[in-house]
């Protein structure tokens, strides 16, 4: 079993609407989470982090916990073009991240 | 500007030959990675450094090593015993691993190493 499981994708939305990437984990005892944004050719961009059960917003994008679900998400209100990339979920692992494989959406016009 | 820096962006080496790749940070950061990103597959841990002269393997340590002489440094080698090194070469570094609400990791803009 993955430590850190992502849908591929791609997942596909109107511009506009809102996205919403899903991430599951295997250690309960995992403390923190983290989303990166991947462009094409390009490295991992930090756009939200969560601790705590619950929601998280910042701008456009909210992050979910439920731990007891080992779950979290991020959503992306008022989708853009822009968006489209790959998105990664971390999961903290003692003292390292352990990476899924991302999910790509595409924001289509 | 604070940042990651990592050169070159794209490197061509022939088989058989070492390479070492740089990576530099001016964030005062203390914990710095090394990872590796293959198509279709996530990041992959290949070392990590905590503090100044002290560094741990990660997952695919095999045929690569570090040093970290200086906080500011830590340059990876992919060596010749290294089986597939053709791939995405992601530095990163995050202000600590001891403390849960400083842990957040910055990536440099990588290198993409060409063996053939």
């Amino acid at each position: 079993q993955k430590e850190v499981e992502q849908n591929s994708g791609p997942l596909s939305v109107p511009e506009g609407a809102i996205a919403s990437l899903n991430c599951t984990y295997s250690d309960r005892g995992s403390q923190s989470f983290f989303w990166y944004r991947q462009y094409s050719g390009k490295s991992p961009e930090l756009i939200m982090f969560i601790y705590s059960n619950g929601d998280k917003e910042d701008g456009r994008f909210t992050a979910q916990l439920n731990k007891a679900s080992q779950y979290v998400s991020l959503l992306i209100r008022d989708s853009q073009p822009s968006d489209s990339a790959t998105y990664l979920c971390a999961v903290r692992s003692t003292d390292k991240l352990i990476f899924g494989t991302g999910t790509r959406l595409q924001v289509f016009p | 500007d604070g940042g990651i820096t990592q050169s070159p962006k794209y490197l061509f080496r022939k088989e058989g030959q070492n390479v070492t790749l740089s990576c530099e940070q001016n964030l005062n950061h203390d914990a710095m990675y090394w990872y590796r990103q293959d198509p279709g597959q996530g990041l992959r841990l290949i070392y990590y450094s905590q503090i100044v002269n002290d560094f741990q393997k990660g997952d695919i340590a095999e045929g690569y090593s570090v040093s970290r002489e200086k906080k500011e440094s830590f340059p990876l080698t992919v060596t010749s015993a290294q089986k597939n090194p053709t791939a995405f070469y992601l530095c990163a570094s995050s202000r600590t691993v001891l403390d849960r609400d400083s842990y957040e990791q910055y990536f440099g803009p990588g290198t993409r190493l060409t063996v053939t």
